[in-house]
């Protein structure tokens, strides 16, 4: 089974417009850490948002928010006010606190945004 | 800071050629990783290292090899390239994977084709 499942291949969205990327999780360990990465065309992995299992509230970074609903197992990526320069792939990622055993931190396959004028 | 550098950006090898791509960090973490990224897919674990001296698989290791000498390089080797080797590779490094928050910064990518 799918540790990270991202549902969405593509998203479209309106400049100025404000859109959710979807992304559950599986996991049996109570400490864990998600993360969203950006990897624009270029190609580079770029880092936007942490939530760790055992914050409080949700995690928010500028334009960036993470409604993370932990009885779901959900970390959705909300981005707000969308920019051109959004337009890129998102990954979700999770890194599990290893408790014996290898550490394998685990990415989705990706959502693609673009962003239109 | 450079941050995560890797060479070479592109290289195109035959089938049955080795090769060894490079990874550097200058931020002095301890925890180093490679992974793989096939077209439209998201990234895989080959390898990681969690301190020089120290590595261990990840979800697809077969046909790689790598080493930890020092903590600022972590070398990914391939043996015998096959086109099922066709791939970006992407080295990341990060202070740590117990603390929370901790997210790993990633090289530039290396383009790979097997032909």
């Amino acid at each position: 089974a799918q540790k990270i499942t991202q549902t969405q291949p593509g998203m479209f969205v309106q400049e100025k417009e404000a859109v959710t990327l979807d992304c559950t999780y599986d996991t049996s360990d109570p400490s864990y850490g998600l993360f969203w990465y950006k990897q624009p065309s270029s190609g580079e992995m770029i880092f936007l948002i942490y939530q760790g299992s055992y914050d409080q509230q949700n995690a928010t970074e500028g334009r960036y928010s993470l409604n993370f609903q932990k009885a779901r197992k959900s970390a959705n990526l909300v981005i707000s006010a969308s920019q051109l320069g959004d337009s890129a792939m998102y990954f979700c990622a999770m890194r599990e606190v290893p408790s014996g055993g290898s550490y394998i931190p685990t990415f989705g396959r990706g959502t693609s945004l673009i962003v239109h004028p | 800071n450079a941050g995560v550098t890797q060479t070479p950006k592109f290289r195109i090898l035959k089938i049955g050629q080795s090769m060894t791509l490079q990874c550097t960090q200058d931020m002095n973490h301890n925890y180093m990783y490679w992974y793989r990224q096939d077209p439209g897919m998201g990234l895989k674990l080959i390898y990681y290292s969690v301190g020089a001296g120290i590595t261990d698989k990840g979800e697809v290791p077969n046909g790689y090899n790598v080493s930890r000498s020092t903590t600022e390089d972590f070398p990914l080797r391939l043996e015998l390239a096959a086109p099922s080797q066709t791939s970006v590779y992407f080295c990341a490094s990060s202070y740590s994977f117990l603390a929370g928050g901790n997210e790993q910064f990633f090289g530039p990518g290396t383009r790979l084709t097997v032909l």
